[in-house]
């Protein structure tokens, strides 16, 4: 079974509208993390947000939050104010375990939404 | 900070020939982790180290080797290259001390074996 899910292979979103690109995961480690990676068409991997497992208020950073919903066990990552920059693959990753021992803290990724944005 | 570094950014090899692709970070982080990104799918871990000595495997192991002799350096041997080993390489590093981990990667390898 996939541990990280993206459902949404592309969307579409126009400029200055809010998008949210969905990932579920599944994992029964009490204790994991949950990322969201952007990669723009030059390819490197850029880090946006990142959520806990233990933590209380969804994340934010800038325009990028997290809408963690832990008994759903999903954790969507929604732009607002979309800019034509922003148009790039989006990745969902979790990380299982504290993050503090051996392998905990690789990554596991899902498959990626491309998301364009429209002028 | 450089941050973490990738040489070549681009190699063609035919079926067969062996090469290394190299990977260095100056973050003095302890872990470091190299994945391959094929089309339509997400990174996929190939080996990944927790330290200087120590390496171990991920979720596609074979056809690749690792060492870790420095904290600096951590590359990636391909044996025998086959075109299933066709992809883009990451290689990542993070550090144990920040609670959440975020992973730093290279900006890529694009490989092609023919």
């Amino acid at each position: 079974a996939q541990k990280i899910t993206q459902t949404q292979p592309g969307m579409f979103v126009q400029e200055k509208e809010a998008v949210t690109l969905d990932c579920t995961y599944d994992t029964s480690d009490p204790s994991y993390g949950l990322f969201w990676y952007k990669q723009p068409s030059s390819g490197e991997m850029i880090f946006l947000i990142y959520q806990g497992s233990y933590d209380q208020q969804n994340a934010t950073e800038g325009r990028y939050s997290l809408n963690f919903q832990k008994a759903r066990k999903s954790a969507n990552l929604v732009i607002s104010a979309s800019q034509l920059g922003d148009s790039a693959m989006y990745f969902c990753a979790m990380r299982e375990g504290s993050g503090y021992g051996g392998s905990q803290g690789n990554l596991i990724f899902g498959k990626g939404t491309k998301l364009s944005v429209k002028p | 900070n450089a941050g973490v570094t990738q040489t070549p950014k681009f190699q063609v090899l035919k079926t067969g020939q062996s090469m290394t692709l190299q990977c260095a970070q100056d973050m003095n982080h302890e872990y470091m982790s190299w994945y391959r990104q094929d089309p339509g799918m997400g990174l996929r871990l190939i080996h990944y180290s927790v330290g200087a000595g120590i390496t171990d495997q991920g979720e596609v192991p074979n056809g690749y080797n690792v060492s870790r002799s420095t904290t600096e350096d951590f590359p990636l041997r391909l044996l025998s290259a086959a075109p299933s080993q066709t992809s883009v390489y990451f290689c990542a590093s993070r550090t144990r001390a920040l609670r959440r981990n975020e992973q730093f990667f290279g900006p890529g390898t694009r490989l092609t074996v023919l």
